[in-house]
């Protein structure tokens, strides 16, 4: 069955060091992976996604993801947190039976200390 | 562009009771999509379409109906309201291809509590 692992339901990182959200993926076939952000009480936002190329995936406010094919991963990586990325993240994976069909992690928060 | 728009923001139920939450976007994505999001388990898909006139279920479908009589609309509703749907619920739309490698587009999310 196809399924989106997030192990941590909370990381903390103080402001301006690295940051790691990880994500682990079950799909028969070729992955589509995305990160969606939610800052509370917002619908989520699209950060960024791997389809096919370079491993490492560049996205949006200086976050990026590294797609592993041999652990099945793609973590989400910043170089230097910022207080203002405090939000809940969710890794997704395409349905490889349907077109746009998405399935979700349960989703990490991500708690920046100043 | 407005993007995904739905409404109400917040609604309070009674057991029993119906309603409809509306979701409308403006971009003219071919495939639309309901999810609830509950605290530890993340959104789940509750029914989907891939155009005006056709839907699909998702993974959590019972006590929910959909249509998609246009590209714009795709209204929820919930025949008769149970606690157990008391939950956030998200509109998601995106431009589909036969790749669906598209990004969603959510909108703003609707908080429903059933008493």
């Amino acid at each position: 069955a196809q399924s989106v692992a997030q192990p941590e339901d909370q990381v903390n990182v103080a402001e301006g060091n690295p940051l790691t959200v990880k994500c682990t993926y079950s799909v028969s076939g070729n992955p589509y992976l995305f990160w969606y952000v939610q800052y509370p009480n917002r619908g989520l936002q699209f950060l960024l996604k791997y389809i096919t190329g370079d491993n490492l995936v560049k996205g949006s406010y200086g976050f990026e993801a590294e797609f592993n094919k041999s652990q099945t991963s793609f973590h989400l990586k910043k170089p230097s947190a910022l207080v203002s990325d405090s939000a809940l993240y969710f890794c997704a994976v395409r349905d490889p039976r349907g077109t746009d069909k998405l399935i979700f992690g349960t989703g990490t928060r991500l708690q920046v200390f100043p | 562009n407005a993007g995904v728009t739905q409404t109400p923001k917040f609604q309070v139920l009674k057991t029993g009771q119906s309603m409809t939450l509306q979701c409308a976007q403006d971009m003219n994505h071919e495939y639309m999509s309901w999810y609830r999001q509950d605290p530890g388990m993340g959104l789940r898909l509750i029914h989907y379409s891939v155009g005006a006139g056709i839907t699909d279920q998702g993974e959590v479908p019972n006590g929910y109906n959909v249509s998609r009589s246009t590209t714009e609309d795709f209204p929820l509703r919930l025949l008769s309201a149970a606690p157990s749907q008391t939950s956030v619920y998200f509109c998601a739309s995106s431009y589909s291809t036969q790749g669906g490698n598209n990004e969603q587009f959510f909108g703003p999310g609707t908080r429903l509590t059933v008493l």
